[in-house]
């Protein structure tokens, strides 16, 4: 079993569909996070979750809604999303030492590939 | 914010040739990460290393913090190598990642 996983791996929505991307990470990690990876741009971080709280919101827009119930899973809403998200979405997780900030070795799923129409 | 940028680009190799690439940074940072992203998009954690020098089989890699930049080498490339190689930076008093532009790596038989 791989220490992060995704599903789905590939989505199709419509723009008014309501779907939601998992994510489960079986290393003991207390941090998660979202990132978006579109054609010819660097990977963008989205969300971070440290401890089950969000420390991060990298000015996401509300069309996308994430969740933590605990420190193994990691949810990401969508409603309403646009074409111009379409992109490859990757959960990630590590294990963060507070002492020195540091964000740890991240360890990433292998991504759910999301098209909108 | 702090610029991460990787060169070069793109790079074409024939298997059995060596390569290195280089990861640049702007500011002081707390931890430098090197990813394979393969064809299929999943991102392979390759060395967590915030400095001093690290190998890992044909790959290793070396960071100099006090000078700002990373550096990977390849030697004897085989195929399976192709995919997009990032570093990515975690910034002094920041608890995030963030990513360069990638090297495009396609080694051909």
């Amino acid at each position: 079993e791989t220490g992060v996983t995704q599903t789905p791996r590939h989505l199709v929505m419509g723009m008014t569909n309501k779907k939601s991307l998992k994510c489960e990470q079986h290393l003991g990690h207390n941090a998660m996070y979202w990132y978006k990876q579109s054609a010819k741009k660097p990977l963008e971080l989205m969300f971070v979750y440290s401890l089950e709280e969000r420390v991060e919101n990298n000015s996401v827009p509300s069309r996308f809604s994430p969740e933590c119930p605990n420190s193994s899973h990691l949810f990401l809403h969508l409603h309403t999303l646009q074409p111009e998200d379409s992109a490859l979405y990757l959960c990630a997780s590590s294990q963060v030492f507070f002492s020195g900030s540091d964000t740890g070795e991240l360890f990433f799923g292998e991504g759910s590939r999301l098209t909108v129409l | 914010g702090i610029q991460v940028e990787q060169s070069p680009p793109d790079l074409i190799l024939q298997e059995g040739a060596n390569s290195t690439l280089r990861c640049n940074f702007s500011d002081s940072v707390n931890n430098l990460q090197w990813f394979h992203q393969n064809p299929w998009g999943q991102l392979i954690n390759l060395f967590y290393i915030p400095s001093g020098t690290k190998q890992n089989g044909r790959l290793s890699a070396t960071t100099v913090a006090t000078e700002r930049y990373s550096l990977l080498y390849i030697s004897s490339s085989q195929t399976t190598d192709s995919g997009v190689y990032f570093c990515a930076v975690d910034p002094w008093n920041t608890d995030k990642l963030i990513f360069g532009t990638g090297t495009r790596l396609q080694v051909f038989p």
